[in-house]
């Protein structure tokens, strides 16, 4: 197995919802991410898990919360969105948090409505 | 600070033309370097990574240190080579991935 696999692809949430994006992969990678992208712009570092444990926040605001399971679930829990936040919400992985010039692999995304 | 640039959001070229697509760059240590590509309704995807100096669907792209650039290139453009292309960046030992605001490349039959 290849990829990173996102779910749900689509989801519209209220402001005052809570939802949770899921993403997994099963090739061994040590080290997985969460990035935004707002249309026609790149996508942005949101957080990054190495070893199952939280290594970088890029500042997110505390609506955004990441959960690592385990070496191969990364989850990122929503609660009281705001309109702005609408983007597609991108997962990706590498081998490990050192060996990011190998590149990452990444998911196809879930597109995310705030209402 | 690390800064990638990409100064054309939109390319287009004819079937069978050369394609350059422009990279320029900004830090002060050694980056590693890559090319990502987003075809339409696709995932993000590795084109190619300047270390391993690789030629990926024709393409290849040179890591010039002296002119910090990073310039994807395609003697002749197919017309699935229409995509949205992103430059990025990252630290060699560090785990995050800074990206240009890519280049939409439209191949014209």
């Amino acid at each position: 197995d290849t990829e990173v696999t996102q779910t749900p692809k689509h989801l519209v949430m209220g402001m005052t919802n809570k939802k949770s994006l899921k993403c997994e992969q099963h090739m061994g990678h040590r080290a997985m991410y969460w990035y935004k992208q707002k249309a026609k712009k790149p996508p942005e570092l949101m957080f990054v898990y190495s070893y199952e444990k939280l290594s970088i926040n890029e500042s997110v605001p505390s609506r955004f919360s990441p959960e690592c399971p385990n070496s191969s679930l990364l989850n990122l829990h929503l609660h009281a969105l705001q309109p702005e936040d609408s983007a597609l919400y991108l997962c990706a992985s590498s081998q490990d948090q050192w060996a990011a010039n190998y590149g990452y692999t990444f998911g196809s995304g879930t597109r995310l409505t705030v209402v | 600070a690390q800064r990638v640039t990409q100064p054309e959001k939109l390319l287009s070229v004819f079937k069978g033309a050369p394609v350059e697509l422009k990279c320029n760059y900004s830090y002060s240590g050694s980056p590693e370097l890559f090319w990502y590509v987003q075809y339409s309704r696709q995932r993000l995807q590795l084109l190619l990574r300047h270390i391993s100096r690789e030629s990926i669907k024709g393409f290849t792209a040179d890591l010039n240190k002296g002119e910090t650039s990073f310039h994807l290139k395609k003697p002749f453009a197919q017309e699935e080579d229409s995509a949205m292309y992103y430059c990025a960046l990252t630290i060699s030992g560090a785990n995050n991935l800074f990206f240009g605001t890519g280049t939409r490349l439209t191949v014209i039959p």
